[in-house]
């Protein structure tokens, strides 16, 4: 069965600073992965996806992750936080098997001015 | 491209009524997938559609239930609302399935 672990509900960084968002997975088959972004009420966008290929995945606003197999992770960086990017984000999991997506409990970004 | 729509944006629903809600997919999307959005439980899969066949189903009751037309439109339903069902619902439509998922803005239900 497939999972998704975000660790840290809340994180807090100042503007200018490195965002780190932490995701690992579990899955049973090589799974795709994918970043997503909320506003407030709004539905989810994307920020980046990993299918196959180069490990470490470039996305929008500045966003990226690396895929690492041996580790089961797939964490979000962005080398200078901006006030704009304060949302939640979700991690989330979709096996190649059976196409069944699944998401991570989310992490809040607050960025201080 | 237009992105993916749903209809309504807000409902308010008293416990016992029913509800049908709509999404339509990005053109060309032939899969939709929906999910629950709340506070407590986080993002949870509901049910996968593609060329109106659900193929994938969430752990909700039967009260949760959907269907997908040839045009790739779908609605979902739930009867016998209960409080319990107050949600964001949201709909995700792809090309294909396992495809990369596009969200819409989704319905916000309320259940008095």
């Amino acid at each position: 069965a497939q999972s998704v672990t975000q660790l840290g509900s809340h994180v807090s960084v100042s503007e200018g600073a490195l965002v780190l968002l932490r995701c690992n997975y579990s899955s049973s088959v090589p799974p795709y992965l994918f970043w997503y972004v909320q506003y407030p009420n709004q539905g989810l966008q994307l920020l980046l996806k990993y299918t196959t290929g180069a490990t470490l995945v470039k996305g929008i606003n500045g966003f990226e992750a690396e895929f690492k197999k041996s580790e089961t992770s797939f964490h979000l960086t962005k080398p200078s936080a901006h006030m704009s990017d304060a949302a939640e984000y979700f991690c989330a999991v979709t096996s190649t098997g059976g196409f069944k997506t699944i998401f991570g409990a989310g992490t809040r970004l607050f960025v201080k001015a | 491209k237009a992105g993916v729509t749903q209809t309504p944006r807000y409902l308010i629903k008293t416990r016992g009524q029913q509800v049908t809600l709509s999404c339509s997919p990005i053109s060309g999307h032939r899969s939709v997938s929906w999910y629950q959005q709340t506070p407590g439980q986080g993002l949870q899969f509901l049910f996968e559609y593609f060329s109106e066949t659900q193929r994938n189903k969430g752990n909700f009751p039967g009260r949760f239930s959907g269907r997908q037309f040839s045009n790739s439109r779908s609605e979902m339903n739930v009867s016998t609302l209960e409080l319990g069902d107050s949600a964001l619902y949201l709909c995700a439509s792809s090309f294909t399935r396992g495809d990369t998922q596009y969200f819409g803005p989704g319905t916000r239900l309320t259940v008095l």
